[in-house]
């Protein structure tokens, strides 16, 4: 059992440049999520997926887009990268969206916009 | 959505029990406790949840007072490995609320 995986790991883009992080989870889960950590911060949502075929905005979803392509896929894409989007992403699964289940959580991507 | 206060660090000597608290005075019936923890450059990690009763597995416990308004996680016993940084946060069963806290970082000395 990998649990939840991401790719890449570190990235470094020009503003302006578009890339899609990837995710993935072997576990059977309904629900995924990506969240953004800033430097000394807790993670802010960004997005998540309650269940296949739906997606719902988090706290902060501009500069974001999202695809839930199958039950383990859940790919997040930055159209047009700002250095404000220089962060660490981490991708997490749970059995549903409700409190009732707990979040497991990717190694993160470590992406910088210069 | 209702709120967590944690302190911002505590510090433990190694092999000795860690307890730390979390306030959430704005608690509402339907809302878990939930406890996550980041070690460092990793990715968070899940601890322990609770609804109203204490719960132990094999990695803590969770204490909830009896008016939810506060809940502790213990560490039985502290290993340099629990250094890291404690996120408590609340988790409607409708669910609401991702909101992770800045959270509380543990430092354990050997």
């Amino acid at each position: 059992n990998a649990g939840v995986t991401q790719t890449p790991k570190f990235q470094v883009l020009k503003t302006g440049q578009s890339m899609t992080l990837q995710c993935a989870q072997d576990m059977n889960h309904n629900s995924m999520y990506w969240y953004r950590q800033d430097p000394g911060m807790g993670l802010r949502l960004i997005y998540y997926s309650a269940s296949e075929g739906t997606t719902d905005k988090g706290e902060v979803p501009n500069g974001y887009n999202v695809s839930r392509l199958n039950k383990r896929e859940f790919s997040l894409r930055l159209e047009s990268a700002a250095p404000s989007q220089t962060s660490v992403y981490f991708c997490a699964s749970s059995g549903s969206w409700t409190g009732v289940y707990e979040q497991f959580f990717g190694p993160g991507t470590r992406l910088t916009v210069l | 959505d209702a709120k967590t206060t944690q302190p911002n660090s505590m510090e433990s000597n190694e092999e000795e029990p860690v307890h730390l608290p979390c306030n959430h005075s704005t608690i509402s019936g339907t809302d878990y406790i939930h406890w996550y923890r980041q070690l460092p450059s990793q990715g968070p990690e899940y601890v322990i949840h609770g609804l109203t009763s204490n719960v132990n597995n094999r990695m803590a416990s969770l204490a909830i007072a009896e008016d939810r308004k506060s809940s502790t996680l213990i560490l039985h016993r502290a290993t340099l490995r629990d250094a890291a940084v404690y996120y408590c946060i609340l988790r409607d069963v409708g669910g609401q609320n991702f909101v992770f806290g800045p959270g509380t970082r543990l430092s354990v000395l050997p």
